[in-house]
């Protein structure tokens, strides 16, 4: 079936180490993107990529950093520079503008870290 | 950057209401509007988005909406709520493939 795949779910870390939550889609889709959920902040914009080799900063980008090396493929490592990592973390994908279908974003089943 | 504002975290109505979630926009380009349902324990799915044309929006399970463009707005309505309609909704915005979301409402809808 065609969707986005987060992993893992649940991830403990401690303070100090690097993690890296994977995603991955197999909708063909160009743009793909990272977003923090935290109770009563809504979904706020770390990361986003419109193309194979391109990506761009958004909101809350320190302490956090992407790859697209491969279309299918957008990972995201939590640095130790990141002060307060643990929340809720969503990637979604979603064609570009100008294409049927732009705008409706499909969302993975988000990446839950606890730094201990 | 586009960006959005929710102006009520939490909205109580009881059931067979009116209900309007309030959204309001900022950006110095064309913009593109959506709003997002996200029921417990559940990812989030699109409810309606405007891109160009009729400023009236129509979307699944009787939502529309109404861009403003004069008022920067884009408040979210449903003349008559359902039980199974209280979840958390999401205003989001985008000029070009930078979708920004709002912070949410919580809609509880009451018997």
């Amino acid at each position: 079936d065609g969707g986005i795949t987060q992993s893992p779910k649940y991830l403990f870390r401690k303070e100090g180490q690097n993690v890296t939550l994977s995603c991955e889609q197999n909708l063909n889709h160009d743009a793909m993107y990272w977003y923090r959920q935290d109770p009563g902040q809504g979904l706020r914009l770390i990361y986003y990529s419109q193309i194979v080799n391109d990506f761009q900063k958004g909101d809350i980008a320190e302490g956090y950093s992407v790859s697209r090396e491969k279309k299918e493929s957008f990972p995201l490592t939590v640095t130790s520079a990141q002060k307060n990592p643990t929340a809720f973390y969503l990637c979604a994908s979603s064609t570009r503008a100008g294409r049927v279908g732009f705008g409706e974003l499909f969302f993975g089943e988000g990446s839950r870290l606890t730094v201990l | 950057a586009q960006s959005v504002t929710q102006l009520d975290s939490q909205v109580p109505v009881f059931e067979e209401a009116p209900v309007e979630l309030r959204c309001n926009y900022s950006s110095s380009v064309s913009v593109y509007l959506f709003w997002y349902v996200q029921y417990p324990n559940q990812g989030l799915q699109l409810l309606l988005k405007y891109l160009s044309g009729s400023t009236l929006v129509k979307g699944i399970n009787g939502f529309e909406a109404e861009f403003n463009k004069s008022q920067t707005s884009f408040h979210l309505r449903k003349p008559s709520v359902h039980i199974s309609d209280t979840a958390e909704y999401f205003c989001a915005v985008t000029g070009n493939n930078d979708m920004r979301f709002g912070a949410g409402t919580r809609l509880t809808v009451k018997p």
